[in-house]
């Protein structure tokens, strides 16, 4: 079935890296996406990557894409406080124009 | 541009009222969709229109009623709450509706119902 699976906590020290999994089960997808959720205010686009790329940087932002496994990752180098959010991997269904979000993870930076 | 809009902000509701939760964007978008977020489910979608005057239900369409009577209000009727109601709704927009296309989301609506 149509699923997408992130763990749901992880704990990173301020100055180290980030990394926040994903698997997803549309191989055809053409884009998957991260969003973020910071403290009560709604999702935004934080970056994406297309289904033909494995890497794609941004600043302290690292997507990996792994198409054989259908694992995404996302990595923040650097982790800052202003970082602290939910952080949602999502696939888009091209046969359906619906979107699944995974159930997020929230990522909390120790001092 | 104020993108997408969503009023109230809170609410709290009594088992079998009944509400509106307001939604509008100003990008011209064609396509709208409202999601439930709850603790451990992820967001989930409630209904969605890709054009004024059409609507579709979602995943999780029962207990919801919505309209679209122009491109830039989107609202979600809770005709008759139930605690199973309370949750975070977010309205979200995109140009077309294509699955690739970026969503924009607003800022939600904390809603309780005891």
């Amino acid at each position: 079935g149509e699923d997408v699976e992130q763990s749901l906590f992880l704990s990173v020290r301020e100055g180290d890296s980030s990394v926040i999994n994903c698997t997803y089960t549309d191989s055809s997808s053409t884009y998957l996406y991260w969003y973020k959720q910071e403290p009560g205010a709604g999702l935004q686009l934080l970056t994406y990557i297309f289904s033909n790329m494995d890497m794609k940087q941004d600043q302290r932002l690292t997507v990996l894409l792994n198409k054989k496994d259908k694992h995404l990752s996302l990595r923040i180098a650097d982790t800052q406080t202003g970082d602290s959010a939910i952080y949602f991997c999502a696939e888009p269904m091209n046969r359906d124009d619906k979107i699944i979000f995974g159930k997020g993870t929230r990522l909390h930076i120790l001092p | 541009n104020a993108g997408v809009t969503q009023t109230p902000k809170f609410h709290i509701l009594k088992t079998g009222q009944s509400m509106t939760l307001q939604c509008a964007q100003d990008m011209n978008h064609g396509y709208l969709s409202w999601y439930r977020q709850d603790p451990g489910m992820g967001l989930r979608r409630i209904h969605y229109s890709v054009a004024a005057g059409i609507t579709d239900k979602g995943e999780v369409p029962d207990g919801y009623n919505v309209s679209r009577s122009n491109t830039e209000d989107f609202p979600l009727r809770l005709e008759s709450a139930a605690p199973s109601q309370t949750s975070v709704y977010f309205c979200a927009s995109s140009y077309s509706g294509e699955s690739t296309d970026t969503q924009y989301f607003g800022p939600g609506t904390r809603l309780t119902v005891l």
